[in-house]
């Protein structure tokens, strides 16, 4: 069975530039969550979906941060325009129901420069 | 608040000692969900074992085992006969069914040396 993809693996961007990360989850998983992981710290809930709504969104920086999963599969998360402090890996994860185990992808690292 | 607690920052031991990673978890739901999870460094979070709020017993999964109290609201998590392969951060995580959210805590970071 085919993990969570994500791309790209690596970005780096200048300030005030927008980027788009894309997500691919496991085939069947309802549930969906882009994280935010900054250098030395636990993953951070940016955004949680049940397959096309959103559950959660309550950290995401809503001026500058946008998500959408069409047609409850793929997702891309997005940026405009990116701060310095944006610099972190994004995590995609998937889980088939809420309260299961989640399935990470391998992250996007993003460097703002 | 919901939240979880990962005291250790960071954890060195020697290969085959045994280690006890804390975790401490805060909500006030009845009904909740607790992971752990173990980030090497190449990035990607590996799913290790989830736990219901209504079964408290202990698993053992070869060198791994868990303790689920929830007096104490604590789901530690021991390794035994360390290896250099265990070398990595170990997250421990809630999801709790009042919004519906995955959160996670700080992470320890655990060196295992030769």
């Amino acid at each position: 069975e085919a993990g969570v993809a994500q791309s790209p693996r690596y970005k780096i961007i200048e300030k005030r530039q927008s980027v788009a990360f894309w997500c691919n989850p496991i085939s069947g998983h309802a549930t969906l969550y882009w994280y935010q992981q900054i250098l030395g710290q636990g993953p951070k809930l940016l955004i949680q979906f049940q397959n096309n709504g959103v559950v959660d969104d309550s950290q995401l920086p809503k001026d500058r941060f946008s998500a959408e999963r069409l047609k409850g599969v793929d997702s891309t998360l997005k940026i405009q325009p990116a701060k310095l402090e944006d610099s972190a890996v994004y995590l995609c994860a998937s889980s088939a129901r809420e309260n299961t185990e989640a399935f990470f992808g391998q992250g996007t690292r993003l460097t703002v420069v | 608040a919901q939240k979880v607690t990962q005291a250790q920052t960071e954890i060195s031991v020697v290969e085959k000692e045994d280690v006890t990673l804390d975790c401490v978890y805060e909500t006030r739901d009845t009904t909740y969900y607790l992971f752990w999870y173990k980030q090497p460094p190449s990035g990607e979070l590996v799913f290790l074992i989830r736990r219901n709020s209504f079964d408290e017993q202990n698993e053992i999964s070869g060198r791994y085992s868990w303790n689920f109290q929830k007096s104490t609201s604590s789901f530690n998590f021991t390794i035994t006969a360390s290896q250099v392969v265990d070398s990595a951060v170990y997250f421990c995580a809630l999801y709790y069914n009042q919004g519906g959210k995955l959160i996670f805590g700080q992470g320890t970071e655990l060196s295992v040396k030769p």
